[in-house]
């Protein structure tokens, strides 16, 4: 079984600061490790995710995340935000042997980027 | 129509109602899921069908009852519903298999009153 734990459930960052949002993943087995987004009034979207091979993974929007598998982490960073990235920020975890597309999310963190 | 859509976006239906939550994929996935957002709580997973199979019912108490005729349509049906099932019912579609990516509707807002 796996877990997720997302350590801020907010956070808030001036326009054009770094920002890094904190995740940690509990796992038996070997997992895969996905970023989403979920702006107001819509659904998630996808960010970015790994599944193997170089550990700094690139997304979408400026967003990257790198993998720490002695850490069991997979923190979110963006160099410098904008108002546009507020939005709640879900980390989430799949088994690599669960072909069945079981995702266990976090509790999600909501980012405000204030001018 | 693109991408995964869900209909009605919104809906207040009262304990004793009976009412169904559709989704629609048009990206030729061959499996979907329901999730449960509740404020301040991780998104939870409700169901699962792989090519129209179900392979997962996440403990879901039987007053939800999922339907999937084929790849592209899922339901919820909803019937005696409680105060504390109100939230946002998300739908989502992937193809078959470890490591793919989920696409998400906009998911429909229940009220039950």
């Amino acid at each position: 079984a796996q877990s997720v734990t997302q350590l801020d459930s907010q956070v808030p960052v001036f326009e054009e600061a770094p920002v890094e949002l904190r995740c940690n993943y509990s796992s038996s087995v070997s997992v895969y490790l996905f970023w989403y987004v979920q702006y107001p009034n819509q659904g998630l979207q996808l960010l970015l995710k790994y599944l193997s091979g170089s550990t700094l993974v690139k997304g979408i929007n400026g967003f990257e995340a790198e993998f720490n598998k002695s850490q069991t982490s997979f923190h979110l960073r963006k160099p410098s935000v904008h108002i546009s990235d507020t939005a709640e920020y879900f980390c989430a975890v799949s088994g690599v042997r669960n072909q069945g597309g079981k995702l266990i999310f976090g509790q999600g963190t909501e980012l405000s980027v204030k001018p | 129509e693109t991408g995964v859509t869900q209909t009605p976006r919104h809906l207040v239906m009262g304990m004793t109602n009976k009412k169904s939550l559709k989704c629609e994929q048009h990206l030729g996935h061959n499996a979907m899921y329901w999730y449960k957002q509740s404020a301040k709580k991780p998104l939870e997973l409700m169901f699962v069908y792989n090519f129209k199979e179900q392979t997962e019912n996440n403990s879901v108490p039987s007053r939800f009852s999922p339907e999937c005729p084929n790849s592209s349509h899922l339901f919820l049906h909803l019937h005696t519903l409680q105060p504390e099932d109100s939230a946002l019912y998300l739908c989502a579609s992937s193809q078959f298999g470890g490591g793919a990516e989920q696409y998400f509707g906009p998911g429909t807002r229940l009220t039950v009153t």
